[in-house]
């Protein structure tokens, strides 16, 4: 069981736009950053939106981030085939002392 | 270009032991946190472990605490992984990233905020 809550799964139409939760604590999502990582079949994760909101250079603006409280969302708009990944939400945990992630969440582009 | 790249990984018999690697480029190593992740196989990511810029402070997970030993050797821009008494349930592929945090007026930098630059990954698999 993750630290994390994430949906194991979401769908939507290609051009489509979808959401993505996270939910956590205190001491996790609210009092420190949230990162987003992508997972494309058989490849590493990759950073897809880091410090809650920023996108690393490359990262197109059809994806986006934030957080409020305890939680936190990834939204992608403009679904393309090629999105269809597992993406996972990580924050540090104050109280572990460590890296704490969500259970991922399959994208399927129907 | 930044870059990490992991090697090491095997097949180990129960209660074995393996030293992982993990070769830095394009950054300067020791002002990053380093961190390892696994992902078992159809599992999600599982944080291992992480070390400060410096080396002198080390984060290790609940799992694995007392038999893994983070180390890195900043003059060869390497991190390191000592796993001892090896289990089954650490069959998984392990992930070497770079870490980026905060640094303090020391100038020692710590793990935690993303992480910005993953490896391929390398694959241990515990199994007699």
């Amino acid at each position: 069981q993750s630290v994390l809550t994430q949906p194991p799964s979401v769908s939507a139409a290609p051009g489509q736009k979808v959401t993505i939760s996270c939910s956590g604590t205190s001491s996790n999502i609210g009092n420190s950053y949230v990162s987003w990582y992508q997972q494309l079949p058989g490849t590493a994760p990759k950073l897809l939106i880091y410090e809650n909101n920023k996108r690393p250079s490359g990262i197109p603006d059809r994806f986006s981030g934030s957080k409020s409280g305890t939680s936190a969302t990834l939204g992608i708009t403009g679904l393309q085939t090629g999105d269809e990944a597992d993406y996972y939400c990580g924050t540090w945990h104050d109280n572990l002392s460590g890296w704490v992630f969500g259970g991922g969440t399959k994208l399927t582009v129907l | 270009e930044v870059q990490v790249l992991e090697s090491g990984g095997g097949l180990v018999q129960p209660g074995g032991s393996l030293r992982l690697s993990c070769a830095a480029s394009g950054f300067m190593f020791d002002k990053y946190g380093m961190t390892w992740v696994r992902q078992a196989p159809g599992k999600g990511l599982e944080w291992v472990s992480s070390i400060s810029g410096s080396g002198s402070d080390t984060f290790y997970a609940v799992s694995v605490k007392g038999r893994f030993t983070i180390s890195r050797d900043n003059s060869k821009s390497t991190l390191y992984l000592q796993m001892n008494s090896l289990r089954a349930e650490d069959t998984a592929l392990y992930y070497c990233a770079k870490d980026n945090g905060y640094c303090t007026n020391n100038d020692d930098c710590y793990p935690g905020y993303y992480l910005a630059v993953w490896g391929k990954g390398t694959t241990v698999t515990v199994s007699s």
